[in-house]
């Protein structure tokens, strides 16, 4: 296992677009984390699935933002009638729970421009 | 929820040692101390973490005083490649990273 994935690492769209971002998780993990991240900020948290059960969402996810983790394997985010202000890198973190410490691992992210 | 404070920046030269502090007055009994290291378009990736008095990795060592109110994160002999944004986190060790908060960080350049 080589770590976190995410794909596609760049995504270009026309605003008003619906976009997926896929995320694969170190295999053992089962904790699993949506962030977002805009230029010269710390990233925001989304998400968190724990398994296959998406236990949180922060209020930054509006009504056009689903995710879903189907067999507490891999993730998707989805982005439904894409704005502007969506641009950003979304990244996503994996984690044991229970594990001795709280390391994250993250992927290297999927950058949006929306257009 | 813990919030924390550091520099927005900081300057450096090859082969020097760092010291980035972080104050977060406010941490909580159960909160561990947490850095993480990000470059540019990549994701952050986790540095050291600390209860208190010092840990010392192969990448990094942790400083934590008594009162906790504080950390300093040492980044020995740093090169070029150091050259990255460097972010201070406290939160619960039970591992729920949805409750961290992610600051500006402090952006760190290392010169040749």
């Amino acid at each position: 296992d080589t770590g976190v994935s995410q794909n596609p690492r760049h995504k270009i769209t026309k605003r008003g677009q619906n976009v997926t971002f896929r995320c694969d998780p170190i295999s053992e993990h089962n904790r699993l984390y949506w962030y977002r991240q805009t230029l010269g900020q710390g990233p925001e948290f989304l998400t968190y699935f724990q398994n296959e059960a998406q236990l949180e969402k922060s209020r930054l996810l509006s009504d056009r933002f689903s995710a879903e983790r189907p067999k507490g394997s891999f993730s998707t985010l989805e982005i439904q009638r894409t704005e502007q202000g969506d641009s950003a890198m979304y990244l996503c973190a994996s984690s044991l729970a229970g594990g001795p410490d709280t390391e994250a691992f993250f992927g290297q992210g999927t950058r949006l421009t929306v257009v | 929820l813990a919030k924390t404070t550091q520099p927005i920046s900081m300057d450096s030269y090859e082969g020097q040692e760092v010291n980035i502090t972080c104050s977060h007055n406010n941490i909580a009994t159960n909160d561990y101390i947490t850095w993480y290291q990000q470059f540019p378009s990549q994701g952050p990736r986790f540095i050291i973490q600390g209860y208190k008095t010092k840990v010392t990795n192969e990448v990094a060592s942790l400083f934590i005083p008594a009162d906790r109110k504080s950390s300093t994160l040492s980044l020995p002999r740093v090169s070029l490649s150091d050259t990255a944004v460097y972010y201070c986190l406290v939160g619960d060790r039970d591992g729920n990273n949805r409750k961290l908060i992610w600051g500006l960080g402090t952006s760190l350049a290392v010169n040749p």
